[in-house]
């Protein structure tokens, strides 16, 4: 069984500040791993996902994260946070290819000037 | 630029009643998704669809819940009695083949039981 624990709800920075978004996860195989955002009343947009290549992964809109087998984490960071950034983020995992997502809780950023 | 599309946006329903969300994915796809969202909730796995078959579904997706694909574009989630319970957004997504990741997701259907 697969799971995902993404610490804190509730996540505040400061416009241009850095920004570290947690995430473990729990699978009995080599995971894939996916961030997602999720804007207000809008659906789901993969920021980027890992799939056994590098470890540091970069996504889009200077998003990335880096995979630790030791740690089971893949925390998402970016350097400088910007006000669009404000929206919620989903880890999520799944076990192989063309399978289902098992999302954690999901983390609210927000940000601040 | 290909999109997973759902309609309506928006429906609201009375208990009891069967609703019918649909989805159009993306064309050459062939895994299709559903999931759901309970607001403030995560997001959570309902049923997975390949080559005309339920792959795989999870603790929720019972009896109350059918998929079908009718014809080569729409994939459907029918939810029959609906309970206010039912109430969450649904989200449509797909995967191109088995050898791929990342899923699409349509921007969702929300759903209010009343």
């Amino acid at each position: 069984a697969q799971s995902v624990t993404q610490l804190g709800s509730h996540v505040s920075v400061s416009e241009g500040a850095l920004v570290l978004l947690r995430c473990n996860y729990s699978s009995s195989v080599p995971p894939y791993l996916f961030w997602y955002v999720q804007y207000p009343n809008q659906g789901l947009q993969l920021l980027l996902k890992y799939t056994s290549a590098a470890t540091l992964v970069k996504g889009i809109n200077g998003f990335e994260a880096e995979f630790k087998k030791s740690e089971t984490s893949f925390h998402l960071t970016k350097p400088s946070a910007h006000m669009s950034d404000a929206a919620e983020y989903f880890c999520a995992v799944s076990e192989s290819t063309a399978s289902k997502l098992t999302f954690g809780t999901g983390t609210r950023l927000q940000v601040t000037l | 630029e290909p999109e997973v599309t759902q309609t309506p946006s928006h429906q609201v329903t009375q208990m009891g009643q069967e609703v019918i969300l649909r989805c159009v994915p993306i064309s050459n796809h062939l895994y299709f998704y559903w999931y759901r969202q309970i607001l403030g909730q995560k997001v959570e796995f309902l049923v997975s669809f390949y080559n005309n078959e339920i792959s795989e579904k999870s603790e929720i997706f019972d009896d109350q819940f059918s998929v079908e694909r009718p014809d080569g574009s729409n994939f459907t989630l029918k939810i029959r009695s609906t309970k206010l319970e039912d109430s969450a957004m649904y989200f449509c997504a797909s995967i191109m083949t088995d050898s791929d990741t990342e899923a699409f997701f349509g921007q969702g259907t929300r759903l209010t039981v009343v």
